[in-house]
Parts: structure tokens; sequence; C-alpha cells
């Protein structure tokens, strides 16, 4: 089945460390990924996508994320991670000619101060 | 501008009550979709407008659930006689009109519904 996952349920690092989020998918035909985090009791806020061009996308907030398509990987990755970073992530993807997005089960990053 | 907005934020109900969630779209956003997100879990779609018209709803659990948009703006979930297993945090996200997908939806709140 065509999908994203998300290998780790949590992730921690301390503050100031480089940050990586992993992101899989099995899509056929060329992928539209997505990256969103979500603070506790709000909405998913978007940081990231990619559709074609550059394998590196920057995004929201210092983050950034690298296409790679031989590994079918979209890591999620901050050169110097913030306690405020502290979130719930969710990797994305657009399916054929589907408009909805299809979400992996998020990744829940915890940043120690 | 104002982004995304639903109500209520939160809606408990007794099971075999029914329910309505209300999403009020950005402005000007001509696609409307609605997705259900269960406790640690990421969300899931459940149907999708394109202004009035609902283009998608395959995601939908059951014939309990219903969505409209009547005047291609707000739009209401409508869950009929709920159960247990409707207990989640429905997410409303809007974006522009979007005829090769690459757009990115903006996500409200949500509405954590709890049925006892």
């Amino acid at each position: 089945a065509q999908s994203v996952a998300q290998p780790e349920d949590q992730v921690n690092v301390a503050e100031g460390n480089p940050l990586t989020v992993k992101c899989t998918y099995s899509v056929s035909g060329n992928p539209y990924l997505f990256w969103y985090v979500q603070y506790p009791n709000r909405g998913l806020q978007f940081l990231l996508k990619y559709i074609t061009g550059d394998n590196l996308v920057k995004g929201s907030y210092g983050f950034e994320a690298e296409f790679n398509k031989s590994q079918t990987s979209f890591h999620l990755k901050k050169p110097s991670a913030l306690v405020s970073d502290s979130a719930l992530y969710f990797c994305a993807v657009r399916i054929g000619s589907a408009r909805q997005l299809t979400f992996g089960s998020g990744t829940q990053l915890t940043v120690l101060p | 501008g104002a982004g995304v907005s639903q109500s209520p934020r939160y809606k408990v109900a007794k099971r075999g009550q029914d329910v309505a969630l209300r999403c009020d779209p950005i402005s000007g956003h001509v696609s409307l979709f609605w997705y259900q997100q269960a406790l640690g879990q990421g969300p899931e779609f459940l149907t999708y407008f394109q202004n009035e018209a609902q283009l998608d709803k395959s995601g939908l659990p059951s014939d309990r659930f219903f969505a409209e948009r009547p005047e291609g703006s707000v739009s209401t979930l409508k869950i009929q006689r709920t159960q247990q297993e409707d207990s989640a945090v429905y997410l409303c996200a809007s974006s522009v009109r979007d005829k090769s997908g690459y757009n990115e939806q903006f996500f409200g709140p949500g509405t954590r519904l709890t049925v006892l």
C-alpha cells in the first residue's frame, strides 16, 4: 500500500545538537511530501514541502528536509535544536490524484535543556 | 488574516446523541478537508470539498457521518448516533484552489469529541 512511515515514535536530543526526524515513503510515481508540526491542543502547522527540484528543502523555523529518491526518504533536520522545538512531527504524502494528505504515525520530539 | 477556526473546541456527547462540528476556513480558500485524529495517531482523511461540491467522501467511516458545505465556505461535519469509537479530534483544513496538489493545507485547532 502507498504510504509514509515514521520509524521512530520518540526522538530525544539535547538543546544545541542537530536533530533528525525520519520519514520514508512508499509511493508509485512522483511523491509530493510534506512535514507538519503539532503542538499540544493546537492544529497542525506546515513546515515545508517537496514537490520537485532541489532535493534539500528549507522551511519554517530553521527546519530543512532532504529528499532522497534512492532511499525513498524525506528526513526532517535542524542544525541546532531548541527546547521550543519539542512537539509532535508528522510526515505526509499526497498519493496519486488524491487531494488529501496521507500522514505517518508521528514522532514525538523532545529537546532536553 | 485569520486562520482556520473550528467550534466547539471540545464536545462531550452521550452515546447515541447527534453532534455537529463547524469549520470556518480561511477566506477565499476553495478546498476544504476533514480529518479524524485518534489518540496517538496521525490524522486520517474523511472528506474533501471544492467549493460546495463534495468531491471525495471515501474516508467517512460509516453512513452516520455526513458533511456539507452549502455555500462553499463554512462546513459542518455531522455525526449521528455517536458511538464510543467516534471519540477523536476532528481536524478541518483548507487550501487555495489546487489543481496540482502542490499547495499546503492550513489546519484548524480541531474539535475534541468525547463520547461517553
